[in-house]
């Protein structure tokens, strides 16, 4: 089963615009990463918040984490039409030692 | 610049042939993945290696099987290829468990 699941599906949204989305989990986990796919490539790695932290920030992009409910979010901040891809949470279960759950991502158009 | 590169971009086989496919990194990194990617249902783990010669299955290892002689090289064999086994085939590597990974392009298989 899937440990991660993102939350919208798909996303629409014009350039400036900010872009939201939602990971949510069942486990525990030693962290939780965002991962960016362009159409028919493999991901790139985007961030990487541990459990013990709350936000972290990369350049646009903002992460949050709520281990009470088990969720995070992504923020990307001033969109641009080069944001268009898929975007993916994978979480390190702490009860799977070194696997990652990938949800079924997000999938972001940002329109000029 | 770090590198996971994977033997085949496209590949086209028929029902019942042996498929082998290639991963190679260049970072010098013990863990090596082989998901698998369908439409929905996100990435899932099919097998993985976290040192050479040591493999421990994933969420679907059913119908495959892999090998890792050198610590840079990580194969992925589907023994008798199947049609339900048509997808996309990404490899990843990481440097320790629960740091992020490393993709490589992508091989789209598919099986007819």
């Amino acid at each position: 089963s899937q440990q991660g699941e993102e939350d919208p599906q798909a996303l629409s949204i014009q350039e400036g615009e900010n872009a939201t989305m939602n990971c949510s989990y069942k486990t525990s986990i030693n962290n939780l990463q965002w991962y960016r796919q362009n159409s028919g490539r493999g991901l790139v790695h985007l961030i990487l918040i541990r459990s013990n932290e709350r936000e972290k920030h990369s350049g646009r992009l903002r992460v949050t984490l709520d281990t009470s409910k088990k969720s995070s979010s992504l923020l990307i901040t001033a969109s641009r039409a080069a944001d268009t891809a898929s975007y993916f949470c994978a979480t390190g279960s702490t009860d799977s030692w070194g696997k990652f759950q990938f949800g079924a991502g997000t999938q972001v158009v940002v329109t000029p | 610049d770090v590198k996971v590169t994977q033997s085949s971009r496209y590949l086209v086989k028929r029902t019942g042939e042996k498929v082998f496919l290639e991963c190679v990194q260049d970072m010098d990194h013990e863990n090596m993945f082989w998901y698998r990617q369908d439409p929905g249902l996100g990435l899932r783990l099919i097998y993985f290696s976290y040192d050479v010669k040591m493999k421990e299955k994933g969420d679907i290892p059913e119908g495959y099987s892999v090998s890792r002689e050198k610590k840079e090289r990580f194969s992925l064999i589907l023994e008798s290829a199947s049609t339900n086994q048509t997808s996309m085939y990404l490899c990843a590597s990481s440097s320790r468990p629960y740091n992020e990974q490393f993709f490589g392009p992508g091989t789209r298989l598919t099986v007819l």
